[in-house]
């Protein structure tokens, strides 16, 4: 069990840039999380996949926001035209179940700075 | 209204003292989850639980759920306690395409700061 990893661990953009970040889960995981956290607040729900198919999506995700997995192991969640407000901390989380109440297992994160 | 609430915001504590932080949650729930972050971001899981208690070296977690209250206590606190706990109430929800999951709603997190 080598844990969730995320990548890159920071990225520095500047505004009107597009990013891409990559999530790879613990290996037989199913489900896979993304969320965002600011400053002094929890994490917010972004997206939420279940093998390949992406089951959620939060209205905090305006049409720049795009995530993927594609062959139901590793994602990633691309921003396009970047904003400063899109400068936060993006966490993946991974799951392992067939309905819910699976214990979260979270990357380090990917911290987003837009200049 | 926050869906889930955490008190303290800040918590400072001698080593050894006694802690507990506080969540209510206003939505029915499947399970509610205690993490833990340290500074630089990454989360660790605590407790996953739906009824009672449970416990883990020098930390416990219990949960009243007609209350809709869970409490995070550790004892003989330590420095290395130091960290932000988290809770988040899971709900189980269903898809359009009757695809069961859990959605998780997040507090705002309590700063610990204990001094040695």
């Amino acid at each position: 069990d080598t844990g969730v990893s995320q990548n890159p661990r920071h990225k520095i953009t500047k505004r009107g840039q597009n990013v891409t970040f990559r999530c790879d889960p613990i290996s037989e995981h199913n489900r896979l999380y993304w969320y965002r956290q600011t400053l002094g607040q929890g994490p917010e729900f972004l997206t939420y996949f279940q093998n390949e198919a992406q089951l959620e999506k939060s209205r905090l995700l305006s049409d720049r926001f795009s995530a993927e997995r594609p062959k139901g192991s590793f994602s990633t969640l691309e921003i396009q035209r970047t904003e400063q407000g899109d400068s936060a901390m993006y966490l993946c989380a991974s799951s392992l179940g067939t309905a819910y109440n699976s214990p979260l297992h979270f990357g380090n994160g990917t911290r987003l700075t837009v200049t | 209204k926050n869906e889930v609430e955490q008190s303290p915001q800040n918590l400072t504590a001698q080593e050894g003292e006694f802690i507990t932080i506080n969540c209510s949650y206003s939505v029915g729930i499947s399970a509610l989850h205690w993490l833990q972050q340290h500074p630089g971001g990454g989360i660790v899981s605590l407790f996953m639980l739906s009824s009672g208690k449970k416990k883990h070296g020098r930390l416990i977690a219990t949960i009243n759920i007609q209350e809709k209250h869970s409490s995070l206590h550790i004892t003989a606190s330590h420095p290395r306690d130091s960290a932000v706990y988290i809770c988040a109430a899971e709900k189980g929800l269903m898809n359009a395409g009757g695809t069961s999951y859990g959605k998780l709603t997040f507090g705002q997190g309590t700063i610990l700061t204990v001094h040695p």
